[in-house]
């Protein structure tokens, strides 16, 4: 079975400065997806960024950005020029492609963006 | 498409007795998914279906627990006699599954609490 962890339960940044969201999970699979889901406080979760496995190059959404390692099973996200709505649960996420369609999460890292 | 809606948003109930919860995906989302999360822990996986299929239940807790999708639309989760570790937030998500865009769009949730 497939897991998921966050090592960090919460983390700090403060406004327009970069932080980096750590993650590791462990699989005996070639083949998957990786999420990172932002959840606000009584908001519903929506996906911040994606990565396919088997793509080498690190995927990148406008101010987000991920470090996707393979060998080492780490996929960090980095948030650069935080903002005060970027204040969330941050979860990573793992999908097999074989079939099961079943997200694995982690425990999740709360943002905290000081002014 | 105003996105996955679920009902009720909050519900409280006594012990041993029985509840229903809606989920609607957007609306041309064949795949409709079920998770549970409890305060501090990401979601976990129940059920997931493909159209009115449902091809993965193992998730689900126990037989006390049951989902349905009867036209391949709509969702309801039914917990029967229920007890106050059911209490969590119950969450619903679909996604098209085409391609490789296995994206999960997530719904505000259901809270349930057991008194």
């Amino acid at each position: 079975a497939q897991t998921v962890t966050q090592s960090q339960p919460e983390m700090s940044v403060q406004e327009a400065e970069t932080v980096t969201l750590s993650c590791t999970y462990d699989t005996s699979e070639s083949d998957y997806y990786l999420f990172w889901y932002k959840q606000p406080p009584s908001r519903q979760m929506i996906l911040v960024i994606r990565q396919e496995a088997y793509k080498q190059q690190n995927a990148t959404e406008n101010r987000f950005s991920v470090n996707f390692q393979k060998a080492a099973k780490s996929f960090s996200l980095k948030i650069s020029d935080s903002q005060l709505g970027d204040a969330a649960m941050y979860f990573c996420a793992y999908l097999s492609n074989f079939g099961n369609e079943k997200l694995t999460f982690g425990t999740g890292t709360r943002l905290t963006i000081i002014p | 498409d105003t996105g996955v809606s679920q009902n009720p948003r909050h519900k409280i109930t006594k012990r041993g007795q029985n509840v229903t919860f809606r989920c609607d995906p957007i609306s041309e989302h064949n795949r409709l998914y079920w998770y549970r999360q409890t305060l501090g822990q990401g979601p976990e996986f129940l059920t997931y279906f493909q159209n009115e299929a449902q091809l993965e239940k193992s998730g689900l807790l126990s037989d006390r627990f049951s989902a349905e999708r009867p036209k391949g639309s709509f969702s309801t989760l039914e917990i029967q006699r229920t007890e106050q570790g059911d209490s969590a937030m119950y969450l619903c998500a679909s996604s098209s599954g085409q391609g490789s865009s296995y994206e999960q769009y997530f719904g505000p949730g259901t809270r349930l609490t057991v008194t």
